[in-house]
């Protein structure tokens, strides 16, 4: 079993409200990701870290921002939510070992925004 | 453009029976290739990994195969349980960048029934 956490799990939230969703892993990983998933559609990264103070937009554009203050802890902040964001959001975070990478995922956050 | 490619979409099969879910992928430089498992509203599992030296690996009743000169893996299931109904997702690796960019298929939707 992974240790990598999300919080919530499950978010249900009215247009126009600010959240937060949190991830953190206690493996000491250096990467971090958050992936945006539609039901039985592909993940799309949307943010990459390669470590503090490190944050990079991924290859599908959201309007959620990240921040990495410390190694462990990776949160996706959506400032104004709008239905168009209703998704599921999956954290992860990845070491490379022996040339190979592998992630690790949390157990997702699934975003309703009515 | 990188791309990893999944069929069939989904699969339904008897219990006991087995079943074999195709990968191609145009990743390059290519990595390594991993099969995840997705259980409804969790987060992906990885079952193997496969790098360019390895033609087949096993994991229980998981065998994937590898053929790295036309790109195609297969993931094999045999003797099939209720428990395998999920998404298993083709992921692949690059090593043209430090961050070792994961390519994700779209995944096969397998549903075993009884």
């Amino acid at each position: 079993e992974a240790d990598i956490y999300q919080t919530p799990r499950y978010l249900v939230i009215g247009t126009g409200k600010k959240i937060t969703l949190e991830c953190s892993q206690t493996m000491g990983h250096d990467k971090m990701y958050w992936y945006q998933q539609d039901p039985g559609m592909e993940l799309h990264l949307i943010h990459y870290s390669y470590g503090v103070n490190s944050t990079e937009k991924g290859d599908l554009s959201s309007e959620s921002t990240v921040s990495r203050i410390r190694t462990e802890h990776f949160p996706l902040t959506l400032e104004s939510a709008r239905p168009s964001h209703t998704s599921q959001y999956l954290c992860a975070s990845s070491a490379r070992t022996g040339g190979n990478t592998e992630a690790f995922f949390g157990q997702g956050t699934r975003l309703t925004v009515v | 453009k990188n791309q990893v490619e999944q069929s069939p979409q989904s699969l339904i099969i008897l219990e006991g029976k087995n079943c074999t879910l195709q990968c191609n992928y145009t990743v390059s430089p290519f990595s390594n290739l991993r099969w995840y498992k997705q259980d409804t509203g969790r987060g992906p599992v990885s079952l193997t990994i496969m790098t360019f030296s390895e033609n087949t690996k096993s994991n229980g009743r998981y065998t994937a195969t590898l053929d790295a000169d036309t790109k195609q893996s297969s993931l094999h299931i045999t003797a099939s349980q209720l428990s395998d109904s999920a998404s298993y997702i083709c992921v692949v690796s690059d090593r043209g960048s430090t961050l070792g960019r994961l390519y994700f298929g779209r995944g096969t939707q397998l549903t075993v029934w009884p």
